[in-house]
C-alpha cells in the first residue's frame, strides 16, 4: 500500500531562517506531489505541485519555493522566513491517471 | 479559474440532527468532485468522490453526497450524526489539470 511521510510535525523557526519541509511517497512511482497550504476560515490553498522529477509549479507567487529532486521526494523551502509564512503544510500525492489525493500528516509551521 | 464556495463556514447540531453541508462549485466542464474530512488532530481523509455515473454518491461512515449538474452543486448529507462527526469539511473539485481546488471548508460540531 502507498503511504506518505511528511516530517517535521511541527516547527519553530525566527524570522530570517531557512525552512526545509521534506515530503516523500511509498509504495508508488511517478505520483503528482503537492504542497497546501491550510489556514483556518480559508480552506486549502495550493502551493506547488509536480507531474515529474524537477519538474515544479507554482501556483501563489511567494517566498517559498519547491523541488523534486527524485521521483518520491518533494521539499518545501526558504531562504529566509517571514512571519506571514507561518501555517499549516500539508504535502499530498495523487496517481498520474488522476484523483483522489492523498494528504500527509501536515507540518504546523510558526515563525516566531 | 475555477473556485469552490461552502455555505456554511460554521455548523452546530445536536446528535441525531440530519447533516446537509452545500458546495457549489464554477467549473463548466466535466468535473470530478470530492469531499475530505480532517477530524480533530488527523490528517485529511477521503470521504467520498464523485467521477461519473450515479449522481448519489455513498461514503464512509453513513455519508452520501448528490451532483446536481444544473445547479453546479455537489452537497453532502448525513441522515443523522454523531458526536463522532465532529470534523471539518471540505468540498474539493477536479477538472482535469491534476490539481484539485477546495473550498474553506465548513467545521461541524456536534454535541452529545
Amino acid at each position: 500500500s502507498q503511504t506518505i511521510h511528511q516530517w517535521p510535525a511541527t516547527l519553530v523557526q525566527p524570522v530570517g531562517s531557512p525552512l526545509s519541509l521534506e515530503c516523500t511517497v511509498e509504495g508508488t512511482s511517478n505520483p503528482n506531489l503537492y504542497w497546501y497550504r491550510q489556514a483556518a476560515g480559508r480552506g486549502l490553498q495550493l502551493l506547488f505541485y509536480s507531474v515529474g522529477i524537477g519538474q515544479i509549479s507554482s501556483e501563489v507567487p511567494q517566498n517559498l519555493s519547491a523541488s523534486r529532486p527524485q521521483d518520491r521526494q518533494f521539499i518545501l523551502s526558504s531562504k529566509k522566513l517571514l512571519l506571514s509564512d507561518s501555517g499549516f503544510y500539508l504535502c499530498a500525492w495523487m496517481r498520474r491517471f488522476g484523483p483522489p489525493l492523498h494528504f500527509g500528516n501536515g507540518t504546523r509551521l510558526t515563525v516566531t | 479559474a475555477q473556485s469552490v464556495s461552502q455555505h456554511n463556514h460554521h455548523v452546530i447540531l445536536s446528535e441525531a440532527a440530519s447533516l446537509e453541508l452545500g458546495c457549489n462549485y464554477s467549473y463548466g466542464g466535466t468535473v470530478n468532485l470530492f469531499w475530505y474530512v480532517q477530524y480533530p488532530g488527523q490528517h485529511l481523509q477521503l470521504l467520498l468522490k464523485y467521477f461519473s455515473g450515479d449522481p448519489l454518491v455513498k461514503g464512509i461512515k453513513g455519508f452520501e453526497a448528490e451532483f446536481i449538474k444544473s445547479k453546479f452543486s455537489f452537497n453532502l448529507r448525513k441522515p443523522s450524526v454523531q458526536w463522532s462527526d465532529t470534523a471539518e469539511y471540505f468540498c474539493a473539485v477536479d477538472s482535469g489539470y491534476s490539481t484539485l481546488t477546495f473550498g474553506k471548508g465548513t467545521m461541524l460540531l456536534v454535541s452529545p
